[in-house]
């Protein structure tokens, strides 16, 4: 299995831009997350999902952010407008966890995002 | 709110030399897993603790999980440079559906 995809890997955009990091998570497995990570504030969940459902979003900073999850295959976090203090590495991950219990999380490799 | 601290914040050792790292919590939780992130890349599990007061070794790693369900342990023994990077606690509760990722412990290996 190829793992964890992301894309872009590397993201430099102006403030005011919308910003759309993609997805593409194990197959077969039923949950995934959506993280941010930054010097400040470490490892942070933001979202996930589990056979497609948002199941916690308490973690998405505000409504500048969004995320979808149309297909078991894809996922999207969208940021619009963007502002600098959204430049991190957001990192998506999958589980195959069945929903009750979150085992296992695999990590992609993460998507460098810098708003000037 | 819970808390989850690790320690030591980072750490600078020679290569070769025996490592302990720990996570403590507020809350009491049932399974603890450890987590490696090398630089430029997505964490990794290392391993997985899921009954208080067991130990579970994974090569040159160790942990332990307390008896108090509120702390962990993290050992390697003989690191070599390859060790380098940040390593995670990430408790969850029994139905996993509160889990959280510690700050952190960032090992640097000198030649």
């Amino acid at each position: 299995d190829a793992g964890v995809i992301q894309s872009p890997r590397h993201e430099v955009t102006e403030m005011g831009q919308e910003v759309t990091l993609r997805c593409k998570p194990i197959s077969g497995h039923n949950s995934l997350f959506w993280y941010r990570q930054t010097m400040m504030r470490g490892l942070e969940l933001l979202i996930y999902f589990n056979n497609n459902v948002p199941i916690d979003d308490s973690g998405m900073p505000e409504d500048r952010f969004s995320a979808k999850m149309p297909n078991a295959s894809f996922s999207t976090l969208k940021i619009q407008p963007s502002e600098p203090r959204d430049s991190a590495v957001y990192f998506c991950a999958s589980s195959p966890g069945s929903g009750a219990v979150i085992e296992t999380q695999y990590f992609g490799p993460g998507t460098r995002l810098l708003v000037l | 709110g819970q808390q989850l601290n690790q320690s030591p914040q980072s750490m600078f050792i020679q290569e070769g030399e025996d490592v302990s790292m720990n996570c403590t919590s507020s809350s009491i939780f049932n399974t603890w897993l450890w987590y490696k992130q090398d630089p430029g890349e997505g964490p990794v599990l290392l391993i997985a603790l899921y009954k208080a007061g067991e130990l579970t070794s994974n090569g040159r790693l160790t942990a332990q999980f307390g008896i108090t369900r509120k702390d962990s342990f993290l050992n390697i023994s003989a690191s070599i440079p390859s060790d380098v990077g940040i390593y995670f606690c990430a408790p969850s509760d029994n139905y996993g559906q509160n889990f959280v990722f510690g700050p952190g412990t960032r090992l640097s290996v000198l030649p």
